[in-house]
This record gives C-alpha cells, structure tokens and sequence, in this order.
C-alpha cells in the first residue's frame, strides 16, 4: 500500500473547465509538496504546504491535516496545464513519499 | 548555467559497463538528491545528501553508488546494473532537507540497460 493516494489517475477537461485533483495520505507530515511534470520529464515544485490554503495564479492548494487530505484546483484551465500532477509528503526532513501522479490532458 | 543541470540525457549502458551520471546545481542549496521514476510507478526517493553528508539511503542496490564531493556536486556511479534499472533518474536540491524546503529538479537522466 502507498503512503500516499491520487485521484483521479487521468482526467481530460476542456478548456476553460476548473479541475479538482485529490491527495490523501497516512502517515503524519511536516510538509506536504504538489510538483508538475511536463512530457520529457522536467519536474516544477508549484506548492509546499503545511496548512491552509495558497494560491498562486490560477492554481490553488489546501490542506486538511486532521483528514490527512489535500486538494490542487486549477481555474480557468488552459492545453498548457495539461501535465502530469504529482503529490508528495514529507514525514522527515530526510524522507518522501510520492502518489503515482494525475495525468491531466486539457482539449482546447 | 543557473538551477539545476544533469548530464548526460540519455545513456544507454550494457550490463557490464560502469558509467556515471553527474548533477550540478548552481543555486547555493545544501541538500541533494537522487530519485528514481520508473514508468507507472511512484518517484522513488533514493538519497539525501546534506552538506555533502549523506543522511539517507533508501535501501538501494550497491551496484549504485553516490558522492557528493561538494555541496553543487553530485554523482550517481552506476556498475553492473540490471534491466529492471532503465528508468529516469533525476538529481533535485533544496535550500535545506526538503521537507520544509522548495525542491528544484533537474531534467533527468534517461537510462536504458540492455
């Protein structure tokens, strides 16, 4: 069993569309980490979050450390958010644990 | 060069070969790591370097072997590896251990073994 959980696993949306990406996990955290991969492999860390809410343009995280769940939102979706959405949390400073990812394809 | 660079891209490697992968990052961070990405499968955490100490590893064959001669410099050397290692291996870095800090990821390195 994995530490952490995604859902969906794929998810296609139209543009424009506001798309809602699950993480739970099952281990106490200090910090739990959304990370984009682009087709070729090239990994951006969009949010680190520990509590609460952030958002930064059209993305949006939160957290709920008592149900041990987050959510990544993306408004107003565009074909270049179409990537794969990676969830992982940290336990450790010194450790990881990542979900398999959300693929997400955005058709214009 | 700024963030982080890995070289090479791709590398093709027969069971018998050594070879090494090198990552360099140019963002004064202290820590960095190894991860393994293996197709439909989860990142896999494989070390942590902290100012060039290395404070984890996680279980990985001795056919792979890290160093970290400094703290913009790491390596992953690779000997007698197996099929089932063909996967992206990505070098990142953070400011500190990363569970409190932003990690920066390079490109990837490619490896297939035949």
């Amino acid at each position: 069993k994995n530490e952490v959980e995604q859902s969906p696993q794929n998810l296609t949306a139209q543009e424009g569309e506001f798309i809602t990406i699950n993480c739970s996990y099952s281990v106490g955290i200090s910090a739990l980490h959304w990370l984009q991969q682009h087709p070729g492999g090239g990994i951006v860390s969009l949010f680190m979050l520990s509590s609460g809410k952030k958002k930064h343009g059209r993305l949006i995280a939160t957290i709920n450390i008592q149900e041990k769940h987050s959510s990544l939102h993306i408004t107003a979706s565009h074909p270049r958010d179409s990537a794969v959405y990676i969830c992982a949390v940290s336990p450790t400073g010194n450790q990881f644990y990542f979900g398999t990812g959300t693929s997400l394809t955005v058709i214009p | 060069e700024t963030g982080v660079t890995q070289t090479p891209r791709h590398l093709v490697m027969g069971m018998t070969n050594k070879k090494s992968l090198k990552c360099e990052q140019h963002l004064g961070h202290n820590a960095m790591y190894w991860y393994k990405q293996s197709a439909k499968k989860p990142l896999e955490l494989m070390f942590v370097y902290n100012f060039k100490e290395q404070t984890e590893n996680n279980s990985v064959p001795s056919r792979f072997s890290p160093e970290c001669p400094n703290s913009s410099h790491l390596f992953l050397h690779l000997h007698t590896l197996q099929p089932e290692d063909s996967a992206l291996y990505l070098c990142a870095s953070s400011q500190g251990l990363a569970g409190a800090y932003e990690q920066y990821f390079g490109p990837g390195t490619r490896l297939t073994v035949t």
